[in-house]
């Protein structure tokens, strides 16, 4: 069973510019869910995706945005990169028949750095 | 205003020994409990969880403790182990009917078991 995926490991860039992060969900997982963990601090709620429709989002601006795909990937999209963006993106997957959704699987996530 | 503390940032102790953390919430809502594990570069990795129903739940070497009334739970870890040095986040969720099953995390324990 292939857990949850992330890429890029790590990623530089300039503020102003736009990135896309990427995440395959865990096998029989249905739900994707992002986080931004800043350092020190536990991971913050950005939005979740259940059936390519987003399902829930926390206190986070229109300039983070997301997309799930029909085989439950997903892409967290950043526009207009600012300094304080810069931190751990985690994707989480959930939903598998049987077992309660909030049991969330996360994947080793992406260091954004904005210089 | 955090939801969830975790008021102890670091606690030592000797293997073999009991190691104890805990967490506080002020969300009456929060109906589903939850404790993850992270080690350094990687993302979260799930515990154990509880249900605002019962008062205990055990996996192993692992329980955890729900006292609803004074919104406090705690995870026991019994006997440690050296690989059991990490960074220990309580989540919490209000299920079904709140946010769509979104986390909110405490800002972490770190937990150093000495051999």
């Amino acid at each position: 069973e292939t857990g949850v995926t992330q890429s890029p490991t790590h990623l530089i860039k300039t503020r102003g510019q736009q990135v896309t992060l990427r995440c395959s969900s865990q096998s029989g997982h249905n739900t994707v869910s992002w986080y931004q963990q800043a350092l020190g601090q536990g991971p913050q709620f950005i939005f979740q995706y259940y059936r390519e429709e987003e399902n829930g989002r926390g206190n986070f601006p229109p300039r983070f945005s997301g997309l799930q795909f029909p085989n439950y990937s997903s892409e967290l999209n950043v526009n207009a990169l600012e300094l304080d963006d810069s931190a751990l993106y985690l994707c989480a997957s959930s939903g598998r028949l049987g077992v309660r959704k909030e049991t969330q699987y996360f994947g080793p996530g992406t260091r954004l750095l904005v210089l | 205003d955090q939801q969830v503390k975790q008021n102890s940032p670091s606690l030592s102790v000797q293997e073999g020994r009991i190691s104890i953390l805990n967490c506080d919430y002020t969300n009456s809502m929060f109906d589903y409990f939850l404790w993850y594990k992270k080690y350094p570069a990687e993302g979260p990795t799930f515990l154990i969880s509880i249900s605002s129903i019962k008062d205990k739940n055990e996996d192993g070497r692992f329980t955890v403790f729900l006292n609803k009334s004074a919104k406090h739970l705690s995870l026991h870890i019994v006997p440690s182990q050296p690989g059991d040095s990490a960074v220990y986040f309580c989540a919490a969720s209000e299920g079904y009917g709140g946010s769509q099953g979104n986390l909110i995390f405490g800002k972490g324990t770190k937990l150093s078991v000495k051999p």
